[in-house]
């Protein structure tokens, strides 16, 4: 089984300072992992996964994410924020093998970006 | 590619009354899941489906539960008898075969009166 903890429920943050939303799992077998951002009354989308290779995986809107396998950590980063970042940030992680590949996510970090 | 598509988008219902949701995934995506999500929660796993086949089910999934997927195309959730525990957003998500990540449709939102 896996389990996930972000952290922070809320972050607040000014406008271009930078941000990090950390993230950290359990799990007793490996795993992928995912960051998906949710807008007000919308489903998730995929802002960035981690599925082998580099640790330090980017999105295409300036948010990257570190691999810590020893620290079995994915914290979130940003190094200039945006008042459109303001968002529902979920971590996530499945199972690399199985099949059925089922995430577990995280409770959520609102991130708060404030002019 | 249109994406993950869900139907309704918001749905009002008297306590008691029964419940359906859509959810068409997209087309090559063989494996689906249903989650549920509260407020100021993350998603929570309802069930998983492989083509047509329901092969994972959450302790969530009460009997008032049933989902279906017939073709191995669109899926079906319904909620039976429903009670206000049940006011959630119900999220409907794809994947291709391989774990490359998944597809989330805007979900259907349900208040129960």
């Amino acid at each position: 089984a896996q389990s996930v903890t972000q952290l922070d429920s809320q972050v607040p943050v000014f406008e271009e300072a930078p941000v990090e939303l950390r993230c950290n799992y359990s799990s007793s077998v490996s795993v992928y992992l995912f960051w998906y951002v949710q807008y007000p009354n919308q489903g998730l989308q995929l802002l960035l996964k981690y599925l082998s290779g580099s640790t330090l995986v980017e999105s295409i809107n300036g948010f990257e994410a570190e691999f810590n396998k020893s620290q079995t950590s994915f914290h979130l980063r940003k190094p200039s924020v945006h008042i459109s970042d303001t968002a529902e940030y979920f971590c996530a992680v499945s199972p690399l093998a199985g099949g059925s590949y089922i995430p577990t996510f995280g409770r959520g970090t609102s991130l708060i970006v404030h002019p | 590619d249109t994406g993950v598509s869900q139907d309704p988008r918001h749905k009002i219902t008297k306590r008691g009354q029964n419940v359906t949701f859509r959810c068409d995934p997209i087309s090559e995506h063989n494996r689906l899941y249903w989650y549920r999500q509260t407020l100021g929660q993350g998603p929570e796993f309802l069930t998983y489906f492989q083509n047509e086949a329901q092969l994972e089910k959450s302790r969530l999934l009460s009997d008032r539960f049933s989902a279906e997927r017939p073709k191995g195309s669109f899926s079906t959730l319904e909620i039976q008898r429903t009670e206000q525990g049940d006011s959630a957003m119900y999220l409907c998500a794809s994947g291709p075969g391989s774990n490359y990540g998944y597809t989330f449709g805007s979900g259907t939102r349900l208040t129960v009166v």
